[in-house]
């Protein structure tokens, strides 16, 4: 099946920095990617969807200036969490949808970025 | 709009017993319906899905699942459980209306007895 990689894995920041998580599909293009959030114990909550070349669409209640999202090309979008702060570790996951195979509605998720905040 | 209902939080089973993992949906044309399983700390593996056509959908890992329109349900089976299926397990609901956007229920967390 298709495979989508998430970078890194895990990461601990300071309060203030930026964080970077990628999210690539490997043997597909994928025009459009989804990012989820998931608390400890908790469901995905879809914060944005990322279409390939446009800006993306955020989820009510999502603030776009603190997670942008960037997908410059068919096989990466970034999430990039600004001026972190510790209410902002949780679990990010990413998915991608196989524009080449129509419009089938199965998305492919990738590992996981576990991102804490001290 | 789309919603998933998993009305079970936790699932104790013993090894060797069978699971049926509750899932109710809401959306007024027909949804495409997934169930997904996910370790700790990891992402979601997909253990089947359905779109149309047959309702009763096999998957991996000896996981089958029965979609009932009349009951807007979509549960999950296993007839006899191992202990690597302990994990959290987690029911979606999508479709072309809404960009194939997933909804996703609340979890089930199934812990297998020796």
């Amino acid at each position: 099946g298709a495979v989508v990689s998430q970078h890194p894995s895990w990461v601990i920041c300071k309060s203030g920095t930026s964080v970077k998580i990628e999210c690539r599909s490997l043997d597909f293009q994928a025009t459009t990617m989804f990012w989820y959030r998931q608390f400890p114990k908790q469901s995905l909550m879809l914060m944005a969807t990322s279409n390939e070349g446009s800006k993306a669409t955020y989820e009510q209640g999502v603030e776009k200036d603190k997670f942008l999202i960037n997908h410059a090309s068919l096989t990466l979008s970034t999430l990039t969490v600004t001026s972190a702060h510790p209410e902002d570790s949780s679990f990010y996951i990413c998915s991608a949808r196989d524009g080449g195979q129509g419009n089938t509605g199965e998305l492919f998720f990738g590992e996981g970025s576990r991102l804490t905040v001290l | 709009a789309q919603s998933v209902t998993q009305p079970d939080i936790h699932i104790t089973v013993s090894e060797g017993a069978s699971l049926e993992l509750r899932c109710n949906y809401s959306y007024g044309a027909t949804p495409y319906l997934f169930w997904y399983v996910q370790s700790p700390g990891q992402g979601l593996q997909l253990l089947l899905k359905y779109f149309s056509g047959d309702t009763l959908v096999q998957g991996i890992k000896g996981f089958e699942a029965e979609f009932k329109r009349s009951q807007s349900s979509f549960n999950l089976r296993k007839p006899s459980v191992h202990w690597s299926d302990a994990a959290e397990y987690f029911c979606a609901v999508g479709s072309k209306a809404a960009g194939n956007k997933l909804t996703f229920g609340g979890g089930t967390r199934v812990l297998v007895k020796p």
